[in-house]
């Protein structure tokens, strides 16, 4: 079965600061790892699906790694800015997709 | 191009009455639709996944005599609660997968949700 943890589970930060989010699965056998984005109340925004066969994506101030071998994704955000405020969970795709517990972001003006 | 809808997006009833809430993808045929709860502060779990013109397949522990799911049509499938108690007050999100979008085979996408409120 597999397991999808995220670490930490809540970081605040200043403007401008960069973050590092980190998701870690127990099962390598994965089609593709995605990130969302969730503000309160709201449903999911898709940021970056990496697929089992790349090494990372981008989008922007947006980079997203994934190294299957050892199970883990980072997603950084460059230069942090108050609207990137959120929860952010990620999800591996296997046979079902399953969830992080998410982190919750705040970043401070 | 790939939207998913939820309606309603919000609602609140009475302990003991059944809610309907319907997911659709507006542009593209959705072979396979997912229905997903979300309590608060937690992450997102996967309940049911249902595939067009046959029964849904459950997750451990979600009772299908509560949760209906109808996936009748290639772009709408519907949870009924049936017998709503407050402790089914939660976040539902549905999600559809649609293999024929070019490099999509396994991608689902986002309805923005439904808040269930239970009296």
């Amino acid at each position: 079965k597999q397991e999808v943890t995220q670490i930490p589970a809540a970081l605040s930060v200043p403007e401008g600061e960069n973050l590092v989010l980190n998701c870690s699965f127990t099962d390598s056998a994965i089609y593709n790892l995605q990130w969302f984005r969730q503000d309160p109340g709201k449903g999911l925004t898709s940021l970056l699906l990496i697929q089992s066969s790349q090494r990372e994506q981008t989008s922007g101030r947006l980079n997203a790694s994934l190294d299957k071998s050892s199970g883990r994704s980072t997603l950084y955000i460059a230069a942090s800015q108050p609207g990137d405020s959120a929860t952010y969970l990620c999800g591996a795709a296997g046979n079902k997709l399953t969830f992080g517990g998410g982190t919750r972001v705040l970043v401070k003006p | 191009g790939a939207v998913v809808s939820q309606h309603p997006s919000r609602v609140i009833c009475k302990s003991g009455t059944s809610v309907k809430i319907e997911c659709r993808s507006l542009d593209f045929q959705a072979t396979t639709m997912f229905w997903y709860r979300q309590f608060p502060k937690q992450s997102l779990m996967l309940m049911a996944t249902s595939n067009e013109g046959s029964k849904a397949t459950y997750e451990q522990g979600v009772e299908k005599d509560k949760f209906l799911i109808n996936h009748a049509s290639l772009t709408l499938s519907t949870l009924t609660v049936t017998s709503a108690h407050p402790e089914d007050s939660s976040f539902y999100i549905c999600s559809a997968r649609n293999p024929g979008l070019a490099g999509s085979t396994d991608t689902q996408y986002f309805g923005p949700g439904t808040r269930l409120t239970v009296l």
